[in-house]
């Protein structure tokens, strides 16, 4: 258990509306990632942080942004939902800055957008 | 061409089957290669790593091999417990790039 939480759990929105999605970890861990997973396409790297105010983007960062004003919460906003944007969202982790070190997801976010 | 390819199956198998499924890979700075595995609607979580010399955890046993870029996971005795999507991963000298396969769903019957 990599202590990572996610919220909420499920949404259901309509599109045009702003959606913001949260990862919350408790160990001070420096990396945090949010990936989207879809049918077909696996999991896609969406926006990435090396820390407090560190972000970058990833593979499908269009129409997202994200912000991390504190090392524990990365915040996932979809500033205008679509439908395409419907999916599963996880948030990870890796629990060292060592190179070799892999993932830990969170439990993810089920979003439906209408 | 995807920088990694998996089988999507799915893998039907009756329990105590031996099943095995790889993952293919195309560029060759890949520095750590992992398996995960993903229940349904749940997260993916890791496992197990994969080094170049072959490694076992239990039933299962994951290989690498560089020269001819792909991995491997062989379960033995599959457990109806084992149905799963089993996750390639591949991890390149930055943090910033990790590669996940699209899955090979593996479903052990009575």
């Amino acid at each position: 258990d990599a202590g990572i939480t996610q919220s909420p759990r499920h949404k259901v929105t309509e599109t045009g509306t702003p959606v913001t999605l949260r990862c919350h970890q408790t160990e001070n861990h420096r990396y945090m990632y949010w990936y989207r997973q879809d049918p077909g396409h696996g999991l896609r790297l969406i926006h990435y942080s090396y820390g407090v105010k560190d972000t970058d983007k990833g593979e499908v960062s269009d129409g997202y942004s994200v912000s991390r004003s504190k090392t524990e919460d990365f915040l996932l906003t979809l500033e205008s939902a679509t439908s395409s944007q419907t999916s599963v969202y996880f948030c990870a982790i890796i629990p060292r800055e060592l190179l070799q070190e892999t993932q830990y997801f969170g439990p993810g976010t089920r979003l439906l957008v209408l | 061409r995807k920088e990694v390819e998996q089988d999507p199956g799915p893998f039907n198998v009756p329990e105590g089957a031996t099943v095995a499924f790889n993952c293919t890979y195309s560029n060759s700075a890949s520095q750590s290669f992992f398996w995960y595995r993903q229940d349904c609607r749940k997260e993916p979580k890791l496992l197990m790593s994969v080094y170049s010399s072959g490694n076992e955890d239990g039933r299962f046993t994951a290989q690498l091999n560089r020269a001819s870029q792909y991995i491997s996971l062989l379960i033995r005795d599959s457990k109806l417990s084992d149905s799963a999507t089993y996750l390639c991963v591949l991890l390149y000298s930055s943090a910033s790039k990790i590669i996940f396969g699209s899955g090979t769903r593996l479903s052990i019957r009575p």
